[in-house]
């Protein structure tokens, strides 16, 4: 049982380089999203997606990109890296035959230098 | 629009004790889920527990169950029988059921701390 793959799990960047997150689920949800976890905080919705070819922003899009081109990928983009955007990212996936519940990947721990 | 509130930023409990963590959340919404996740060290998000709106009867998973009081907006969450594997970071989160919501609102989270 895959559920929400993302890789990797570890990244550093020089600032201005660019870099994708994958994110692949295999449950067939139609719902995908990204958030970001900084230090002592919750969790920060950045785009979402609720089916291939629709994409939408969340709470924090600024410096990210997103596309759904596939219902099992959710890849995000980092265009030019900052500081600021040294986090924990966390991919999730739902589907409304389901509980409810939202499914999370392991999480990709990125630094940015 | 809907708000969830944890107002206990840290908690710590005996091993073996009972401990509840708090969660309010304001909507305005009669139908809709509330979960409780917890994050251990190892930073994976890990559903603990679901609660549905029009479900009076409080859920239960094993040592963990909630105090949902849906006139009041709290759904609070009490651990059992505590455990060093229950140290961990806890978020109370809300979906409304309307259609095509998919999204879950959080609160900030409680740091639980067990004492051996």
């Amino acid at each position: 049982n895959a559920g929400v793959t993302q890789t990797p799990k570890f990244q550093v960047l020089k600032t201005g380089q660019s870099m994708t997150l994958q994110c692949a689920q295999d449950m067939n949800h139609e719902y995908m999203s990204w958030y970001r976890q900084d230090p002592g905080m919750g969790l920060r919705l950045i785009h979402y997606s609720v089916g291939a070819g629709i994409t939408d922003q969340g709470e924090v899009p600024n410096g990210y990109n997103v596309s759904r081109s596939t219902t099992e990928d959710f890849p995000l983009r980092l265009l030019s890296a900052a500081p600021s955007q040294t986090s924990v990212y966390f991919c999730a996936s739902s589907s409304p035959f389901n509980t409810g519940e939202l499914f999370f990947g392991e999480g990709s721990r990125l630094t940015v230098l | 629009a809907q708000t969830v509130t944890q107002s206990q930023p840290e908690m710590s409990v005996q091993e073996a004790e009972t401990v509840t963590l708090s969660c309010t959340y304001d909507t305005s919404e009669s139908d809709y889920y509330l979960f409780w996740y917890k994050q251990p060290p190892s930073r994976q998000m890990i559903l603990v527990i679901r609660q549905e709106a029009y479900k009076q009867q409080n859920a239960t998973e094993n040592r963990f169950s909630v105090n949902f009081q849906k006139a009041a907006k709290s759904f609070s969450l009490k651990i059992s029988d505590s455990q060093l594997g229950d140290a961990a970071m806890y978020f109370c989160a809300y979906r409304s059921l309307l259609r095509g919501n998919y999204q879950l609102i959080w609160g900030a989270g409680t740091k639980l701390i067990i004492k051996p």
